[in-house]
């Protein structure tokens, strides 16, 4: 019964530190997203795939880079980290887009 | 950007009360959707809905979709404790790339002390 899972659940970057956030899902869903949450701001899409072996770019893909090497996973990659990515990230997976399953996120600071 | 508008940002409840929150957007949308977002754990789908005017329950939560296809209205009846977390609106574009969904800056709901 696990759903959507991420890890880290926490972490702390000095500036220009690389690090990956790891997302699996076990539901066999196609679609795949990462979302970041800030304050007041909603959730803002970062990067998507829409099936193994696809990424694109959403709303806020800058600094970030995306993989999907196997259906169940997306990774989430900070290839040099600024404070400006401090935020709370989501992956979200679904079978046809509007239903989405969160997972239950990753608290990153960069100091 | 960010292209849905949700008001109020913040809510106090006291148990037992009616409240509304509503989602404006500057864009139509075809599919409108309602997320609570309990603390410490990622948004959970409540009600979907697919047409304009439509009028859909989950239990105490009631929504709307606009008539014109521009905003939408939650309603929670008889509120209680549980109820506080924060509620997302999100539209849909049809078919919108990797059917990608905008999602509103949230209403952050609170008990009143």
């Amino acid at each position: 019964n696990a759903g959507v899972t991420q890890t880290p659940k926490f972490r702390v970057l000095k500036t220009g530190q690389s690090m990956t956030l790891l997302c699996a899902q076990d539901m066999n869903h196609e679609y795949m997203y990462w979302y970041r949450q800030d304050p007041g701001m909603g959730l803002r899409l970062i990067h998507y795939s829409v099936g193994e072996g696809t990424t694109a770019k959403g709303e806020v893909p800058d600094g970030y880079n995306v993989s999907r090497l196997k259906k169940q996973n997306f990774l989430l990659g900070l290839e040099s980290a600024a404070p400006s990515q401090t935020s709370v990230y989501f992956c979200a997976s679904s079978s046809r887009g509007e239903k989405l399953f969160f997972g239950s996120g990753t608290q990153l600071s960069v100091l | 950007g960010q292209q849905l508008n949700q008001s109020p940002q913040s809510m106090f409840i006291q148990e037992g009360e009616d409240v509304s929150m509503n989602c404006t957007s500057s864009s139509i949308f075809n599919t409108w959707l309602w997320y609570k977002q309990d603390p410490g754990e990622g948004p959970v789908l409540l009600i979907a809905l697919y047409k304009a005017g439509e009028l859909t329950s989950n239990g105490r939560l009631t929504a709307q979709f606009g008539t014109t296809r521009k905003d939408s209205f939650l309603n929670i009846s008889a509120s209680i404790p549980s109820d506080v977390g924060i509620y997302f609106c999100a539209g849909q574009l049809y078919k919108a790339a990797g059917n990608k969904l905008t999602f509103g800056g949230g209403t952050r709901v609170l008990v009143k002390p």
